[in-house]
């Protein structure tokens, strides 16, 4: 069965810390990897991931994707309030387009 | 920009009702989606299209129906309600249906309790 793990399910930070998230799979047919940062409402995209050990990068946070060990992780630097969210990751399979979700990680950054 | 728009923004239904979710999207997407978000479990498909005309089931698709009669629209049918779909409900699309290298993007979902 294919299965999207992520972890911490939670985290509680403070200002300026960095954090990293991570994102484990099992799933048939792989095709990219997608993480998303979810506030109150719609799911935002953050970064699609393809090709291994190339570093996606915007602004504080960056991700990578590791093929061969069938995780992801994301990193955010000098985190702020603002940073606040569950982060989800997800899984595309074959070339369906269809997503495979993770639970979330919910980061709480406090001032 | 609209992007994808959702209505209602919730609602409660009594169960045994049926109620229909719309999702209506502005940026010419071949491919839509439903999801369901729960608590622990994330989020789940439940019905997807790849085109105008044609439809699939997703991970969850009990209960639910859809029709993709254009390009721009793509609602969602609960037939008769039941306390279990109670959720929240996302509507996403993406362009290049099948390709699977462009990224879903997200209405501000239905919240639906159902009593």
């Amino acid at each position: 069965e294919d299965k999207v793990v992520q972890s911490p399910l939670s985290l509680v930070v403070h200002e300026g810390d960095t954090v990293t998230l991570n994102c484990s799979y099992e799933v048939t047919n792989f095709r990219s990897l997608l993480w998303y940062k979810q506030e109150k409402k719609a799911p935002t995209f953050l970064f699609m991931l393809t090709s291994s050990g190339i570093e996606k990068k915007s602004g504080r946070l960056s991700s990578i994707l590791d093929k061969k060990e069938l995780f992801s992780i994301l990193n955010i630097t000098a985190t702020q309030t603002g940073d606040s969210a569950v982060y989800l990751c997800a899984v595309v399979r074959g070339n369906t387009g269809k997503l495979i979700f993770g639970q979330g990680t919910t980061l709480q950054v406090k001032p | 920009t609209a992007g994808i728009t959702q209505a209602p923004t919730s609602q409660i239904l009594a169960a045994g009702r049926s109620m229909t979710l719309r999702c209506t999207q502005d940026m010419r997407h071949n491919a839509m989606y439903w999801y369901r978000q729960d608590l622990g479990l994330g989020l789940r498909l439940i019905h997807y299209s790849n085109t105008a005309g044609t439809t699939g089931k997703g991970e969850v698709p009990d209960g639910y129906s859809v029709s993709r009669a254009n390009t721009d629209d793509f609602p969602l049918t609960l037939a008769s309600a039941v306390p279990s779909q109670t959720s929240v409900y996302f509507c996403a699309s993406s362009d290049q249906a099948g390709v699977g290298d462009q990224p879903q993007h997200f209405g501000d979902g239905t919240r639906l309790s159902i009593l």
